[in-house]
Formats: structure tokens, C-alpha cells, sequence
């Protein structure tokens, strides 16, 4: 497609379940981050991967979170024993180079733990 | 470290009348600070960038903003507000790092409602 995106658009889970949220691209876009929107606030980095790797995972906020991009394009945001406090909109975003600052962002995928 | 503040969470105005919404950064390089559109259900979307080039800069739909050093602000303004202006708005500067990428920093955002 033209633009990052992000499935599922939704995903309500119980308290203590795993959750995965996959992220694809801009193709050709070699850097790739994670962003985290809770109701009301600006969106707070997670992690940046420059081709497969993490190059920046400071933002993760416990071991339950863990992101992979094992081929270099489609991410995947993975939330172990998810917790209340861990509703929010999840932002995937892309750019051709890491350093310009201009990111391209999908719709996000919001996520609600009951 | 790098940081902005929004001063106003939600912003009222008429059609047809000027927009301003504020943004003060605090950085210890010389930024580059961003402003970037949130609509209902969609994107985020970049309006603008200044990466130390003219001061004044020009985004799309007509909007602007002034980066202004003396006063460490960043704020966007529009001559003339139309409805489908009404969205998120949030100021972002740029957190240079090692490896070469910069990290985006947003501010907590302001809600711009615009009335008939």
C-alpha cells in the first residue's frame, strides 16, 4: 500500500492475555518506530528499529513489551500478560532515513484490556 | 534534554478568524522542531518543519509557524480557520542520538475546535 499499515485497527483483550500488533511500512522505508498514545497525551516513543534491528528500545516500558522486524520491513509489537494500564492507541511509524525526523505514521491500533 | 510545552490544551475559534496555537521548546542543540496534524480516526500528519534554514516556515493548508530563538517558541498560526481544520495539533522537536537518527519528542497537544 501507499501508507503504514496497521492491523488490527482495534483489539480489546482480557487483563493477563498476549497481544501482537503488526506494523508494515512505507516499502522501501528502512527505518521503522513504535509509539505509544494514551487518551489526552502525545504519543511517547517505544522503540526504533533501523532495518531489523533495535537500534533504541529506551522507551519500551517493562520486559512484557518486545518488538521484532525479523525481515527488515513488518514489525511486530508483542505485550505479554497485558495489563489495564496498558490501554492506549499504538502508533507504527516509518521513514527513509532515520535522521531527517519526518515520520509517516498509520492510523494506529488501539488496544483495550479489560 | 529536549522537551515542548503546549500552553493550550484546547483551542476554540470562529470560522473565517485567525488561528494560534503556542508551543515553547527547550533544547540544548539548535532544534528542529515540527508541527504535526491528528484528525479523527486518521494519521498523524506532518503540517511543518524547521531545520535551521528561514525562520518563518509554510505547511500545507495554509498554515505557518515562527521559530523564534530569543523566545524559544515554535507557535502555528493561520490567517483564517475553515472547519475541516478542527483536529490534534502537536509540537514535536527532534531528539538527535547517536547512530544517527533522531528521536521525535511530542508535546501533550491542543484540540482545536472551530465553530460556524
Amino acid at each position: 500500500g501507499a501508507g503504514v499499515s496497521q492491523t488490527p485497527s482495534n483489539k480489546v483483550t482480557e487483563k493477563g492475555k498476549y497481544v501482537e500488533l503488526r506494523c508494515d511500512p512505507i516499502s522501501g522505508h528502512t527505518a521503522l518506530y513504535w509509539y505509544r498514545q494514551s487518551l489526552g497525551q502525545g504519543p511517547e516513543f517505544l522503540i526504533y528499529f533501523q532495518g531489523t534491528g533495535a537500534a533504541d528500545d529506551s522507551g519500551l516500558p517493562n520486559d512484557r513489551f518486545f518488538a521484532v522486524r525479523p525481515e527488515g520491513s513488518v514489525s511486530t509489537l508483542k505485550i505479554q500478560r497485558t495489563e489495564r494500564g496498558d490501554s492506549a492507541m499504538y502508533l507504527c511509524a516509518s521513514s527513509q532515513q532515520g535522521y531527517t525526523g519526518e515520520l509517516f505514521f498509520g492510523e494506529g491500533s488501539r488496544l483495550t484490556v479489560l | 534534554a529536549q522537551s515542548v510545552t503546549q500552553l493550550d490544551s484546547h483551542v476554540s475559534v470562529s470560522e473565517g478568524t485567525p488561528v494560534l496555537l503556542r508551543c515553547n521548546y527547550s533544547s540544548s542543540y539548535s532544534p528542529s522542531l515540527f508541527w504535526y496534524v491528528q484528525h479523527p480516526n486518521k494519521g498523524l500528519q506532518l503540517l511543518l518543519k524547521y531545520t535551521s534554514a528561514a525562520t518563518l516556515v509554510k505547511g500545507i493548508n495554509g498554515f505557518e509557524a515562527e521559530f523564534k530563538k530569543s523566545e524559544t517558541s515554535f507557535h502555528l498560526t493561520k490567517p483564517s480557520a475553515h472547519m475541516s481544520d478542527a483536529a490534534e495539533y502537536f509540537c514535536v522537536v527532534s531528539e538527535p542520538h547517536s547512530g544517527g537518527y533522531n528521536k521525535l519528542i511530542f508535546g501533550a497537544g491542543t484540540r482545536l475546535a472551530v465553530h460556524p
